[in-house]
């Protein structure tokens, strides 16, 4: 089974422009989680979505938005970006169900994002 | 756990001896945790999970103890090996009454020395 794969690997954009990042989640998964990885903030949760509907947000302000396709494939866009934007951009992938159980994720190796 | 932005605490250990690292976390309603390896330049990868009903679990060589006490999580690894040198990661998921995030803890970046 092909694991969480994100593209691009590596981008790098200036300021004030905007990026959009890709994640294909494991097949079968209908949960996709979005994290931002800094070296100062470690690793901060960004949204999840599941079944094309955003279920849960982190503090991030509405410069970082997402969505999800009916194929589970998720998007992810930051407006006007600044320079603190610059991160690893993971992408997490789950089976998605709310009963209690483990619920195990599976990361992507992530988008690194370089602001100029 | 909680992202306090400070540097990584580091452990080093010779190789073979056992390994534990540390996490406190900071929602008593937290019920599922889980420890993840992440290797330079990877994304973080699950190693073991425990639900709040357990105070014990084991996996393949690493052990999770889970302290709701004092809100403290544990990672053993026995006979540390080279290929386990990374940043481990603990997380703890609010239920889903709560919103259901995981929060990651600030990382402990582990050194085997061969």
């Amino acid at each position: 089974k092909a694991g969480v794969t994100q593209t691009p690997r590596y981008l790098i954009k200036t300021r004030g422009q905007q990026v959009t990042l890709s994640c294909s989640p494991i097949s079968g998964h209908r949960s996709v989680s979005w994290y931002q990885q800094t070296p100062g903030q470690g690793l901060q949760f960004l949204f999840e979505y599941f079944s094309e509907t955003q279920r849960n947000k982190g503090n991030f302000p509405g410069r970082f938005s997402g969505r999800q396709f009916s194929n589970s494939r998720s998007e992810m866009n930051v407006s006007t970006l600044e320079l603190g934007d610059s991160a690893l951009y993971l992408c997490a992938s789950s089976l998605g169900g709310t009963s209690g159980g483990s619920n195990e994720q599976f990361f992507g190796p992530g988008t690194r994002l370089t602001v100029l | 756990g909680e992202n306090v932005g400070l540097h990584l605490p580091t452990l080093s250990v010779q190789e073979g001896d056992n390994s534990i690292i540390n996490c406190a976390y900071s929602n008593s309603a937290s019920d599922y945790f889980i420890w993840y390896k992440q290797e330079s330049g990877k994304g973080p990868q699950f190693i073991i999970d425990i639900r709040s009903n357990m105070d014990k679990r084991q996996g393949q060589r690493v052990t999770v103890l889970l302290n709701k006490t004092v809100k403290h999580l544990s990672l053993q690894i026995a006979a540390t090996q080279p290929g386990d040198s990374a940043v481990y990661f603990c997380a703890d998921r609010a239920p889903y009454n709560q919103g259901g995030k995981l929060i990651f803890g600030q990382g402990t970046e582990l050194s085997v020395k061969p």
